[in-house]
């Protein structure tokens, strides 16, 4: 069945240091693919979104890109700072049946030192 | 716009105890979900709705029951409190099946069954 795999955190960073967190999928058909995020005492909310291959989304300084040929979408941003601080999911759209339901990665927490 | 909202914020159980989770969304969306969130891993998919009167199981919807009477509201009920149902339940909505459309999420209840 349809997966995402994430780098398990937590990953620690100093302010302005450069981030990727990895991502990757299995999944049949061609499934969008999102980044969530979570900051401590909330729900989730969408951070970005890439509906087809070599697509990249991007908000707020992050990035990450559809990649098919390595089934990736790695999560990167240039410099980070504290309130970027939270827990990143990784998640696919699973295609089977009719509505949207997602598949989310394990999470991986980011701790930004000031 | 409130979004969605959940309630309560958090809730003791005892064993065989029986509770309802409120969710509510007021952007007339007609797609809506309850996800469990267990430390260290992904959401998982209790059960969703693709409009009023129409509910489906999802990934683990055993110990829980659903019913959907109006497009506002998604009440989660926990019939027989166990200890294995002590997790973070997070509600959420979307507007289209589409695969590329995002989900919005409550806040989240956190329970503890003891």
């Amino acid at each position: 069945g349809n997966s995402v795999t994430q780098m398990e955190g937590p990953v620690t960073l100093s302010e302005e240091a450069f981030l990727t967190i990895n991502c990757t999928y299995t999944a049949t058909g061609y499934p969008s693919l999102f980044w969530y995020v979570q900051y401590p005492g909330e729900g989730l909310q969408l951070l970005l979104k890439a509906t087809k291959a070599d697509d990249k989304g991007s908000n707020k300084g992050f990035e990450a890109t559809y990649r098919k040929e390595t089934t990736s979408f790695h999560l990167e941003k240039g410099s980070v700072q504290v309130s970027d601080s939270a827990v990143y999911f990784c998640a696919l759209s699973d295609l089977g049946g009719a509505t949207n339901k997602l598949i989310f990665g394990t999470g991986t927490l980011l701790a930004v030192q000031p | 716009n409130a979004g969605v909202t959940q309630t309560p914020k958090f809730r003791i159980l005892k064993i065989g105890q029986s509770m309802t989770l409120q969710c509510t969304q007021d952007m007339n969306h007609n797609y809506m979900y309850w996800y469990r969130q267990d430390p260290g891993m992904g959401l998982k998919l209790i059960y969703y709705s693709v409009g009023a009167g129409i509910t489906d199981k999802g990934e683990v919807p055993n110990g829980y029951n659903v019913s959907r009477s109006t497009t506002e509201d998604f009440p989660l009920r926990l019939e027989l409190a166990a200890p294995s149902q002590t997790s973070v339940y997070f509600c959420a909505s979307s507007y289209s099946p589409g695969s590329s459309y995002e989900q919005y999420f409550g806040p989240g209840t956190r329970l503890t069954v003891t």
